[in-house]
């Protein structure tokens, strides 16, 4: 069975604060995606990445960066935490279909 | 106009019930079709791929309408534990993107 992870189920952080969140999978998938969901909006694609080093902006890309050093960890960081950052964030990955997500991080920016 | 769109609902039926979600995703290119189901709270989790020809899993029946490019999904004999939101996603394969409909909630009632 897949396991996608993400580090943290409720995160808190203050405006400005530099934010990492942390995805690791476990089935050597080579696509691995960072979504934020708010009510009304669905899930929005941040940030997508296809292999190691290599990313791509997804829908809503601006506040955010992303790192993929090793193939099965997927980092999204928020530079500068601003509050309309306040949002669940979810990680997820697939080979050839469909998307397996993590648990979700339910991040509040003060 | 977005790529994947779906009525939020409610749709609030009784146990027992059959009730039908529609999809419409507006990009003819478009590959896969997924529905997931993300109860309150927590990460989307796939419920069945949508194939072509139609495919049924259980109380679960997905069809695809290329035509008129929507698809759906049937639920017969609803149970109190169906209630959930239903995301209808749909798949891009050669520029690897995935999108996503708001959700349709379901709420089934004793």
């Amino acid at each position: 069975d897949v396991k996608v992870t993400q580090s943290s189920r409720y995160l808190v952080k203050r405006t400005g604060e530099k934010v990492f969140l942390e995805c690791v999978q476990d089935m050597d998938h080579e696509n691995m995606f960072w979504y934020r969901q708010d009510p009304g909006l669905g899930l929005r694609l941040i940030y997508f990445s296809y292999d190691v080093k290599m990313k791509e902006k997804g829908d809503i890309p601006e506040g955010y960066s992303v790192s993929r050093e090793k193939k099965e960890r997927f980092s999204l960081i928020l530079e500068s935490a601003s509050t309309n950052q306040t949002s669940m964030y979810l990680c997820a990955s697939t080979n050839n279909q469909p998307q397996h997500f993590g648990d979700g991080t339910r991040l509040s920016i003060l | 106009r977005k790529e994947v769109e779906q009525d939020p609902g409610p749709f609030n039926v009784p146990e027992g019930a059959t009730v039908a979600f529609n999809c419409t995703y507006s990009n003819s290119a478009s590959q896969s079709f997924f529905w997931y189901r993300q109860d309150c709270r927590k990460e989307p989790k796939l419920l069945m791929s949508v194939y072509s020809s139609g495919n049924e899993d259980g109380r679960f029946t997905a069809q695809l309408n290329r035509a008129s490019q929507y698809i759906s999904l049937l639920i017969r004999d609803s149970k109190l534990s169906d209630s959930a939101t239903y995301l209808c996603v749909v798949n891009l394969r050669n520029f690897n993107k995935f999108y996503f409909g708001s959700g349709t909630k379901l709420n089934v009632k004793p």
